[in-house]
C-alpha cells in the first residue's frame, strides 16, 4: 500500500520556469512532511519541511504548499536553475510515533534545461 | 564531522556470494535505517533500528539481515546474493526532534551489482 503518492514521475522545464511536484497522502495521522533532494551519485538530503498547521512555507526559491483538507502538498521551485536538476522525494511521518519511519513518495526526476 | 559513512561504495558479487555493507554515523543518532533505491521504485525500507541492540523489518526485508551491536554502526548483510538485489543501498540515521527538523541524514550510497 503506497501511502504517499507523488507525481509526476519526471519533469522537464526551461531555466526560469516553475516546476511543481505534487504529493498526496492517505494516513491522517501524518503530521510532518519533509522534502528531500537527491543529486546523481549522492544520497538524499533534507530540503524543506512543513507541518499541517501552516498552509505555505518558503525557503529561498523553494516553497511548500499544504492543503490539509485535500491531504495534498506540493513543492514549487521559483526561477528554476540547471543546478536544481535532481530527484525530489516527498515524505510523511507521524512524529509522535514509536518507530519514527518516514514514508517516501516514489520520486520525481527534475531536469532544468539551460 | 563525517555524518553517515557507507562502505564499500561499489561492489560486484556473483550469485550466491555473501557480503556485509557497513554504515557508520558520528552524530550520536538513535535511529538508523537501510534503504534500497531502484529506478521507478523510490526508496524502500529494508530494515531499521531504534537503538543499540534493536532491529526491525521494513518494507522489503527478505534476503537481508542486519545488526546494531554498537550505536554508531548498522550492518546490512546479504547471505546469498541474487540478481534481484542489484541496487543502490542507502543508510540513514536520525534523531527525531524539532532541532533536527525530524530529518534523516543519508550516506552517499553503495552501488551493488549481482551477476
Amino acid at each position: 500500500q503506497q501511502q504517499v503518492k507523488q507525481s509526476p514521475q519526471s519533469l522537464i522545464v526551461q531555466k526560469g520556469g516553475i516546476p511543481i511536484i505534487n504529493c498526496a497522502y492517505e494516513n491522517t495521522a501524518f503530521d510532518y512532511f519533509p522534502w528531500y533532494q537527491q543529486f546523481p551519485g549522492k544520497g538524499p538530503a533534507l530540503l524543506i519541511a512543513i507541518r499541517p498547521d501552516v498552509s505555505e512555507k518558503k525557503e529561498g526559491r523553494f516553497t511548500i504548499s499544504f492543503n490539509k483538507s485535500a491531504k495534498q502538498f506540493s513543492l514549487h521551485i521559483m526561477d528554476s536553475q540547471p543546478g536544481d536538476s535532481a530527484t525530489y522525494f516527498c515524505a510523511a511521518i507521524r512524529s509522535g510515533g514509536s518507530n519514527y519511519k518516514l514514508t517516501f513518495g516514489k520520486g520525481t526526476l527534475l531536469t532544468v534545461n539551460p | 564531522n563525517a555524518g553517515v559513512t557507507q562502505t564499500p561504495k561499489f561492489r560486484v558479487l556473483k550469485t550466491g556470494q555473501s557480503m556485509t555493507l557497513l554504515c557508520a554515523q558520528d552524530m550520536n543518532h538513535e535511529y538508523m535505517y537501510w534503504y534500497r533505491q531502484d529506478p521507478g521504485m523510490g526508496l524502500r525500507l529494508i530494515h531499521y533500528s531504534v537503538g543499540e541492540g534493536t532491529t526491525a523489518k521494513g518494507e522489503v526485508p527478505d534476503g537481508y539481515n542486519v545488526s546494531r551491536l554498537k550505536k554508531q554502526n548498522f550492518l546490512l548483510g546479504l547471505e546469498s546474493a541474487a540478481p534481484s538485489q542489484t541496487s543502490v543501498y542507502f543508510c540513514a540515521s536520525s534523531r527525531p526532534d524539532r532541532a533536527t527538523n525530524y530529518g534523516y541524514t543519508f550516506g552517499s550510497g553503495t552501488r551493488l551489482t549481482v551477476v
